[in-house]
């Protein structure tokens, strides 16, 4: 059974560069027809999809964070890992990694996901 | 870019009533991929229901979806104790995988 698991700094100052990173466990990431996901839930927005990448690349990201976001695959750590630049206080939350699986020509929904762990912007 | 909007915003419910959630899209969702999450404080999302009807594993019959275009529903049959907490609908079949803005269902 797949295990992700989120990482990060707890706490980043306004205008930094956030660096999260999801490890994988008892899944390799270049195994099947999957795709991985960054999610936050923030006090005004609900839960926020910020943008998906397939394991031999390929992000594409919302909209609203576009210039601000990279998500990006180690293959060799088995990790994905999530950067956004320019923080401010809008940005703390609570970041999601997920999983979910492909289709052809279509997304299967996120059925695996991670504890999350906290940011702040302070 | 799909737009999601979800009613009722709050719920207040008692333990063995029925729940109708409802989730519409600003433009037809194609192939019916629209999912249900339920979010509990302190848990991540749990997947429900994705291509609007079909129930993910482990899912209790008495949650069901249906719908198609632009409107979705989410129906609990008999409301458990464990079934509060807040309501997501998503567009899964592409990008951006947009989340609706949430139903909270409380006592």
């Amino acid at each position: 059974q797949v295990q992700l698991q989120e990482s990060g700094p707890g706490l980043v100052e306004p205008s930094q560069t956030l660096f999260l990173t999801c490890t994988v466990s008892g899944a390799s990431i270049t195994s099947g027809n999957y795709y991985y996901a960054w999610i936050r839930q923030t006090a005004g927005k609900g839960l926020e999809w910020l943008g998906r990448i397939f394991p031999n690349g390929g992000g594409m990201y919302s909209p609203s964070l576009r210039g601000r976001i990279t998500i990006s695959v180690d293959q060799s750590t088995n990790q994905i890992s999530l950067k956004l630049s320019s923080v401010t206080a809008a940005d703390t939350g609570i970041y999601f990694c997920a999983r979910g699986s492909r289709g052809s020509y279509w997304l299967h929904p996120l059925d695996s996901w991670g504890q999350g762990t906290t940011v702040t912007v302070s | 870019e799909i737009v999601l909007t979800q009613s009722p915003g709050t719920l207040s419910v008692s333990p063995g009533e029925r729940v109708t959630l409802s989730c519409r899209a600003s433009q037809n969702v194609s192939g019916k991929f629209v999912a249900w999450y339920l979010k509990k404080p302190g848990q991540s999302p749990r997947l429900l229901i994705y291509s609007a009807s079909t129930r993910a594993t482990g899912i209790p019959d008495r949650f069901s979806g249906s719908g198609s275009g632009t409107d979705f529903t989410l129906t609990i049959s008999s409301l458990e104790p464990e079934d509060f907490g807040v309501y997501f609908c998503q567009q899964h079949g592409n990008s951006p995988q947009v989340f609706g803005p949430g139903t909270k269902v409380d006592v």
